[in-house]
């Protein structure tokens, strides 16, 4: 139940196209799920966020979309850069049960191809 | 955004030596900080969870004798490896969690190696 499953693990996209990074977790408790960015040898930094009141934050060319039902929330990175070759982590976490504990999903390696 | 900042940035040890990783929020008050590990192309892995002015919470399977944490003011949390093995080699990472924040900022993590 602790649980945060991200696929793919590795995703390869042409410069300008849409990648996608897709997260499934189990517990319903979980009320926050951030994104982070994290290149080689760096700390993870956070992306985007977004709680289970929304279906869909944007920030610039990053989107969550995120399924209550389904228990699921996937990250959209638009026109995608070389630039945004990286790994990408989700994550979820429950503040007030757990003291902000995040639960990371298994990571995405990105490469953007020019 | 929030600054933490993480020193150093890598360490070669040799093995049966202790060192120490400090973590510092620098323009805010951190409540609460985590340590992770994170081996190579792995996600990261909680090791820890520190309150300022009490003790760190360990997660399963963590030797709290060997991965001493202390939090000892709201702008502080270090961690220290007693008696380094090959094995203890790894990149650690913290993180700090502000007031009333759900927003984990993170520090740009330590590399371990002990020979």
């Amino acid at each position: 139940q602790q649980q945060v499953k991200q696929s793919p693990q590795s995703l390869i996209v042409q410069k300008g196209g849409i990648s996608i990074i897709n997260c499934a977790y189990e517990n319903t408790a979980f009320d926050y799920f951030p994104w982070y960015q994290q290149f080689p040898g760096k700390g993870p930094a956070l992306l985007i966020a977004i709680r289970p009141d929304v279906s869909e934050k944007k920030e610039g060319r990053f989107t969550i979309s995120f399924n209550k039902s389904a228990k699921q929330f996937s990250l959209h990175i638009m026109d995608s850069q070389p630039g945004d070759s990286a790994t990408y982590f989700c994550a979820a976490s429950y503040r007030y049960n757990q003291g902000g504990k995040l639960i990371f999903g298994q990571g995405t390696e990105l490469s953007v191809k020019p | 955004g929030a600054v933490v900042s993480q020193h150093p940035s890598w360490v070669i040890c040799k093995s049966g030596t202790s060192v120490k990783i400090e973590c510092r929020s620098l323009d805010f008050q951190a409540t609460t900080m985590f340590w992770y590990r994170q081996f190579p192309k792995q996600s990261l892995m909680l090791m820890a969870t520190s309150n300022e002015g009490s003790k760190a919470t360990y997660e399963q399977g963590v030797e709290k004798d060997k991965f001493l944490i202390n939090h000892a003011s709201l702008t502080l949390s270090t961690l220290t490896v007693t008696s380094a093995h090959p094995e203890d080699s790894s990149f650690y990472i913290c993180s700090a969690l502000g007031t009333g924040d759900d927003i984990q900022y993170f520090g740009a993590g330590t590399r371990l190696s002990v020979l």
